[in-house]
């Protein structure tokens, strides 16, 4: 089972600031997934990315996939305390089942 | 929007009890899934379901467990003897198509075994 590492564990900014968290793994994915949990909720999809420097942007948010498909990275433009929740990585190992990483706990200050 | 919902939102049992965990999927979504995340940890695949029957399961997912689509909406799942550390949020997903499908997951169920 491939590993996902996730970094940092915990960030704390304040809001306007940018920051940018990573999904790495030893193996090649087949595609990616980075999902956002807010407490009490279950993850909500936020994208998917399956080629090779593929870039994606979703309002302030900006996701890149590694040149050969080992890491990923999430870019918050002017975070705000909206986007205070727990960032989440994940590979679709099967047809069936997702492997999550551990996550990134984003704290924004108001 | 269509939603995954999940009932109860807490349930609390005594060690040895059995559970029963409940989901009513996205209506015309066809393939169904439990993960699981212990406090603190990770979120981990127990079981996927499609067309009435076990896709694939973890090897979490032991005799103990067990799912359930007993009817056209809802998708159960069953702890039959819990332990301790059965603690943790349930939560269940369902999605329209297979792989690389968008996966809606519902709010969870906090099981407290005590």
């Amino acid at each position: 089972t491939q590993l996902l590492e996730q970094s940092p564990q915990f960030l704390s900014i304040q809001e306007g600031e940018n920051l940018t968290v990573y999904c790495n793994s030893s193996s090649v994915f087949s595609s990616l997934q980075w999902y956002r949990q807010e407490p009490g909720e279950g993850p909500v999809l936020l994208v998917t990315v399956v080629t090779g420097g593929e870039v994606k942007k979703l309002k302030r948010l900006t996701f890149q996939f590694g040149d050969a498909r080992k890491d990923s990275s999430l870019h918050i433009t002017a975070a705000q305390p909206g986007d205070t929740g727990l960032y989440l990585c994940a590979e679709e190992t099967s047809g069936s089942r997702l492997t999550f990483g551990e996550g990134t706990q984003l704290t924004v200050n108001p | 929007e269509p939603e995954v919902t999940q009932t109860p939102s807490h349930q609390v049992t005594q060690m040895g009890q059995e559970v029963i965990l409940r989901c009513v999927p996205i209506s015309n979504h066809l393939y169904f899934y439990w993960y699981r995340q212990i406090l603190g940890q990770k979120v981990e695949f127990l079981v996927s379901f499609y067309n009435n029957e076990i896709s694939e399961k973890s090897e979490i997912f032991d005799d103990q467990f067990s799912v359930e689509r007993p009817d056209g909406s809802n998708f159960t799942l069953k702890i039959r003897s819990t332990k301790l550390e059965d603690s943790a949020m349930y939560f269940c997903a369902s999605r329209k198509k297979t792989y690389n499908s968008p996966l809606h997951f519902g709010n969870g169920t906090r099981l407290t075994v005590t």
